[in-house]
């Protein structure tokens, strides 16, 4: 069965750097997301990826936050100055037309320290 | 702004019983809704949808349910067994938007017991 993959499964990091989160999407899915999990609370929506290009953002994903799609298979959300309030689960999905399909990866744990 | 609900944040359910977890919405342009189980340190699995064409989808031992007029969705597991104590979220999304965006409920932690 198709999955979203996502590497690394968890990352610990100092806060101020940078990160790099990795996916790759459903080879045939036109949609991309990310959403992210802080512990304890609800699966949140992050950002939205059509056509090359941002389609909807949440408030909490600011100019410290940017995604990309370099090579037409991964799918990468880097937050450049990470903030303590950063640490989270950090969930990547992607959907077919319409959004059938919607399937999330199994997730990064970003741990900010 | 809570636009998805779950308000029973657990349920403990004897095996082979039913299990109902419930989930309210307030955003009338939602039109597609699904659930999620969810097991710690995993991402959420899909398990069902719905269209707001439809009041009824089943698929195996899980049947959604979708009430419209009271903006309001029920997952029914029968019979529920021990592998399926997790978190189950209901998610809901507006599919005339441009980009799917899932607005998802707090979850309810299910413990089916043997």
């Amino acid at each position: 069965e198709p999955e979203v993959t996502q590497t690394p499964s968890h990352q610990v990091t100092q806060m101020g750097q940078e990160v790099i989160l990795r996916c790759v999407p459903i080879s045939n899915h036109l949609y991309f997301y990310w959403y992210r999990q802080i512990l304890g609370q609800k699966v949140e929506f992050l950002v939205s990826f059509y056509n090359n290009e941002i389609s909807e953002k949440s408030e909490i994903f600011d100019d410290q936050f940017s995604v990309e799609r370099p090579d037409g298979s991964n799918f990468t959300l880097k937050i450049r100055s990470t903030k303590l309030e950063d640490s989270a689960m950090y969930f990547c999905a992607s959907s077919s037309d319409r959004g059938h399909g919607y399937t999330f990866g199994s997730g990064t744990r970003l741990t900010v320290v | 702004d809570q636009q998805v609900k779950q308000n029973s944040p657990s349920l403990s359910v004897q095996e082979g019983r039913i299990s109902i977890l419930n989930c309210d919405y307030t955003n009338s342009m939602f039109d597609y809704f699904l659930w999620y189980k969810k097991y710690p340190a995993e991402g959420p699995t899909f398990l069902i949808s719905i269209s707001s064409i439809k009041d009824k989808n089943e698929d195996g031992r899980f049947t959604v349910f979708l009430n419209k007029s009271a903006k309001h969705l029920s997952l029914h597991i029968v019979p529920s067994q021990p592998g399926d104590s997790a978190v189950y979220f209901c998610a809901a999304c507006d599919s005339g938007g441009s980009n799917y965006k899932l607005t998802f409920g707090k979850g309810t932690l299910l413990t089916v017991n043997p």
